[in-house]
């Protein structure tokens, strides 16, 4: 069965300072990822993916992630925080079984950015 | 474009009344998609409609939840009678077919109904 683990519930950086949210995976198969990012009472927006093409994947507003198949990791990387980074962060992987395109979330990463 | 729409956003019930939610998926996806968002976790995929079929209901609770989408466009959620352990948001997510052999296809989601069970 396809998993991800998100390895902090909260990470807290200064503005400016560069962030690392962590995530591993686990998958039988070669997976596709996602990170998925959750502002307050608005809806889930898709940051970047992996699909099996380059493993350094750009997103939007800056963000990176690079997948390490020997770590089984897929960690969200930005060189430099802003105060508008705070948010919930997803690690997902696509799931197989049941029907297509089934997405499996991890619990979720809260990034708090102070000035 | 416009997203994918839900209604309402909150609603507060007692235990054992029942409360229905309302998703309109952005024009043209013929997939679509509700998650239920416990406080505190990821969300989970409860069902996946493609047109009017369901293609995916293995988590549902079925002896309470049920979901329909008539018309292939827009779906309604049930649970009838609610729990206190059915406090969540719950989210809706629509996409196109899928567009390779992977069965893969971007979701887009709604802003979500929190709802909260007495």
């Amino acid at each position: 069965a396809q998993s991800v683990t998100q390895l902090d519930s909260h990470v807290s950086v200064s503005e400016g300072t560069p962030v690392l949210l962590r995530c591993n995976y686990s998958s039988s198969y070669s997976p596709s990822l996602f990170w998925y990012v959750q502002h307050p009472n608005k809806g889930l927006q898709l940051l970047l993916k992996y699909t099996s093409a380059a493993t350094l994947v750009k997103g939007i507003n800056g963000f990176e992630a690079e997948f390490k198949k020997s770590e089984t990791s897929f960690h969200l990387t930005k060189p430099s925080a802003h105060m508008s980074d705070a948010a919930e962060y997803f690690c997902v992987v696509r799931g197989l079984g049941g029907g297509y395109n089934k997405l499996i979330f991890g619990a979720g990463t809260r990034l708090a950015v102070h000035p | 474009e416009a997203g994918v729409a839900q209604s309402p956003r909150y609603k507060i019930i007692e235990k054992r009344q029942s409360v229905a939610f309302w998703c309109n998926p952005i024009s043209g996806h013929a997939t679509l998609y509700w998650y239920q968002q416990i406080l505190g976790q990821g969300p989970k995929l409860l069902i996946q409609f493609q047109n009017n079929g369901v293609v995916d209901d293995s988590q549902l609770p079925k002896d309470r939840f049920s979901a329909e989408r008539l018309k292939g466009v827009d779906s309604t959620l049930k649970i009838q009678p609610a729990k206190l352990e059915d406090s969540a948001v719950y989210l809706c997510a629509s996409s196109l077919l899928p567009n390779n052999n992977r069965g893969e296809n971007e979701q887009f989601f709604g802003p979500g109904t929190r709802l909260t069970v007495l």
